[in-house]
């Protein structure tokens, strides 16, 4: 079935340098993204969404892009911390129908590790 | 502010066996959704709750059951273990059903043998 992926499943980056994670989704219909970092032993934790209306979406230190033609998503964070480390999942939904609401569907992850 | 808690944190069942998780919402919501995640592998939905009833539902077998209690806790059971049952239980909440952002509580791993 479709699904959401990554392409790198382990990204090193350097302390103060910027990260790029990436994400591929293949349901076209989807219209609602959002990435999420999970931490060893915790859940999921909310750090940006994007809707499909957008190509391009800011928070603290990270920028969300998303490209609807090569169903591209990516999360960009802006001088990365040691306490970035992680690992960070996208996740999409299509909200046009009742049946499809609240179906997120997640990536396998990307483990990010940040070297001083 | 409580957020999403849940119990146990890790628990150890033999296959065939039941098991049931629970699941307190972050205080002020009333949506409840479940997630398996196998190791190394991203968060599967399992099910939605919202207003004491199932509202959506992932591809997840019937041994896979859920309930929501009128102050919007809820329960996830698993009927007739088996080994590939093994995985991080995700319970997460949100405000309302039709509501974008959700909260993860920390999980229950589960772990069949």
């Amino acid at each position: 079935g479709e699904s959401v992926g990554l392409h790198l499943p382990t990204l090193s980056v350097q302390e103060g340098d910027n990260s790029i994670i990436n994400c591929a989704y293949s349901n076209s219909a989807s219209d609602y993204f959002i990435w999420y970092k999970q931490e060893s032993g915790k859940g999921p934790q909310f750090i940006i969404d994007i809707r499909s209306n957008m190509d391009k979406r800011q928070g603290q230190r990270v920028t969300v892009l998303l490209n609807k033609t090569v169903k591209h998503l990516s999360l960009q964070i802006a001088a990365t911390q040691p306490g970035d480390s992680a690992v960070y999942f996208c996740a999409e939904m299509f909200t046009g129908t009742t049946d499809s609401w609240g179906k997120f569907q997640f990536g396998a992850g990307t483990q990010v590790v940040v070297t001083p | 502010d409580a957020g999403v808690t849940q119990s146990p944190t890790h628990l150890i069942k033999t296959r065939g066996q039941q098991v049931t998780l629970r699941c307190s919402p972050k205080s002020g919501h009333d949506t409840v959704s479940w997630y398996q995640q196998a190791l190394g592998q991203g968060p599967q939905f399992i099910f939605q709750y919202y207003e004491e009833e199932e509202r959506q539902r992932g591809n997840f077998p019937d041994r896979f059951s859920g309930h929501q209690f009128p102050n919007y806790s809820s329960e996830l059971n698993v009927n007739a273990l088996l080994l590939g049952d093994s995985a991080l239980y995700l319970c997460a909440s949100s405000l309302g059903q039709r509501t974008y952002e959700q909260y993860f509580g920390p999980g229950t791993r589960l772990t069949v043998t």
